[in-house]
């Protein structure tokens, strides 16, 4: 079965600085997918970041970036520049395309912004 | 993105009562829909997959009968909570399998927060 690590439950970073999420996945897979999801206190789950695990270019979506390390089974994700509104819960997901196509959730990681 | 809807938001029923979820892809059709249930500062645990037109399948100690799944509708899916009780409160979310293009995504509805008296 796959599992999904997210080893720090909390995190801080000042305003404007950057700050890197970790997230370490455990799979025999080829094929995947891997997911940054944001919940914020209205805890609606908004996506981030997407990445194929066939694309060895790291996805980027304006601050936010991801380091895929396929080998490592690693997939950490950057913010740069932080903002305030960035503060929310961080899950990190993988999905199998041969598997269902359910989502696998680390535990999550808190992010604080401090001002 | 695409857009999934919840309703509703919230709802407060008394034990032994039956709660109604719906979960809507509003600009896209999905095929299979996902239910998921959230405890406080946890993180998602999936219940159950709901394909359109067949049987939901239900993750382990999911009880079948306790939460019924219906995708009647390539962009609906109810989840219905019968006899609830008040181990039953939590907060429950849906997502919705969206594949632009061939990329895999799920985006998710707001979720619907149930107490359960």
């Amino acid at each position: 079965a796959q599992t999904v690590t997210q080893s720090q439950p909390e995190m801080s970073v000042q305003e404007a600085e950057t700050v890197t999420l970790s997230c370490t996945y455990d799979t025999s897979e080829s094929d995947y997918y891997l997911f940054w999801y944001k919940q914020p206190p209205s805890r609606q789950m908004i996506l981030v970041i997407r990445q194929e695990a066939y694309k060895q270019q790291n996805a980027t979506e304006n601050r936010f970036s991801v380091n895929f390390q396929k080998a490592a089974k690693s997939f950490s994700l950057k913010i740069s520049d932080s903002q305030l509104g960035d503060a929310a819960m961080y899950f990190c997901a993988y999905l199998n395309n041969n598997a269902g196509n359910m989502l696998t959730f680390g535990g999550g990681t808190r992010l604080m912004v401090k001002p | 993105g695409a857009v999934v809807s919840q309703h509703p938001s919230w709802v407060i029923c008394k034990s032994g009562t039956s709660v109604k979820i719906e979960c809507r892809s509003l600009d896209f059709q999905a095929t299979t829909m996902f239910w998921y249930r959230q405890f406080p500062k946890q993180s998602l645990m999936l219940m159950a997959t709901s394909n359109e037109g067949s049987k939901a399948t239900y993750e382990q100690g999911v009880e079948k009968d306790k939460f019924l799944i219906n995708h009647a509708s390539l962009t609906l899916s109810t989840l219905t909570v019968t006899s609830a009780h008040p181990e039953d409160s939590s907060f429950y979310i849906c997502s919705a399998r969206f594949r632009p293009s061939g990329a895999e995504t799920q985006y998710f509805g707001p979720g619907t927060r149930l107490l359960v008296l």
